[in-house]
């Protein structure tokens, strides 16, 4: 019940098109959803992150879509650059402390 | 603002050798965490501090993991002794006390146990 299941593994896209990564949970007491991107030899940063008391998030190219009933959320990357290709993890917690990750998805852009 | 610090940023053992790594959060964040990152997996929680007081430690495995936050800034994490499946990145994070607080990462610690 502690798990967040994120899919694709990994993801290849063309330069300009729409990344979307999925992730699902089952523990309804989970009040807060980022997602983090993490680049080769660094730790994980926070991209963008969602309440479930909304839908929709937005912040420039990077969306969270946010589906209560199905215990689903998922981050859309618009206009895919280069310079997104990283390891993206989403994540959930609790009081917005204990943080339980996905397996992460590797994403690469093609130019 | 300095982020989150880690050394060292490499370390290569045999396995039942001991090993410590070290962790300086941001200034002023009360909340440390230790992470275990297996490669081709997401961070797992190993430890939470609280100040210099753990929260939650439900996942370290006690026989041979410890941490300690002395004063309540910086903190270390012991392995000892390692097994082969130790090996890993092993990332602190940070986070000021409040609501909707961002976990910082630091760069980690790969550990490779040979």
């Amino acid at each position: 019940q502690q798990q967040v299941k994120q899919s694709p593994q990994s993801l290849i896209v063309q330069k300009g098109g729409i990344s979307i990564i999925n992730c699902a949970y089952e523990n309804t007491a989970f009040d807060y959803f980022p997602w983090y991107q993490q680049f080769p030899g660094k730790g994980p940063a926070l991209l963008i992150a969602i309440r479930p008391d909304v839908s929709e998030k937005k912040e420039g190219r990077f969306t969270i879509s946010f589906n209560k009933s199905a215990k689903q959320f998922s981050l859309h990357i618009m206009d895919s650059q280069p310079g997104d290709s990283a390891t993206y993890f989403c994540a959930a917690s609790w009081g917005a402390q204990k943080l339980v990750f996905g397996q992460g998805t590797r994403l690469t852009i093609n130019p | 603002e300095a982020g989150v610090a880690q050394s060292p940023r490499y370390k290569i053992i045999e396995k039942r050798q001991s090993v410590a790594f070290w962790c300086n959060p941001i200034s002023g964040h009360a909340t440390l965490y230790w992470y275990q990152q297996i490669l081709g997996q997401g961070p797992k929680l190993l430890i939470q501090f609280q100040n210099n007081g753990v929260v939650d430690d439900s996942q370290l495995p006690k026989d041979r993991f410890s941490a300690e936050r002395l004063k309540g800034v910086d903190s270390t994490l012991k392995i000892q002794p390692a097994k082969l499946e130790d090996s890993a990145v092993y990332l602190c994070a940070s986070s000021s006390t409040g609501p909707g607080n961002e976990q910082f990462f630091g760069p980690g610690t790969r550990l490779t146990v040979l």
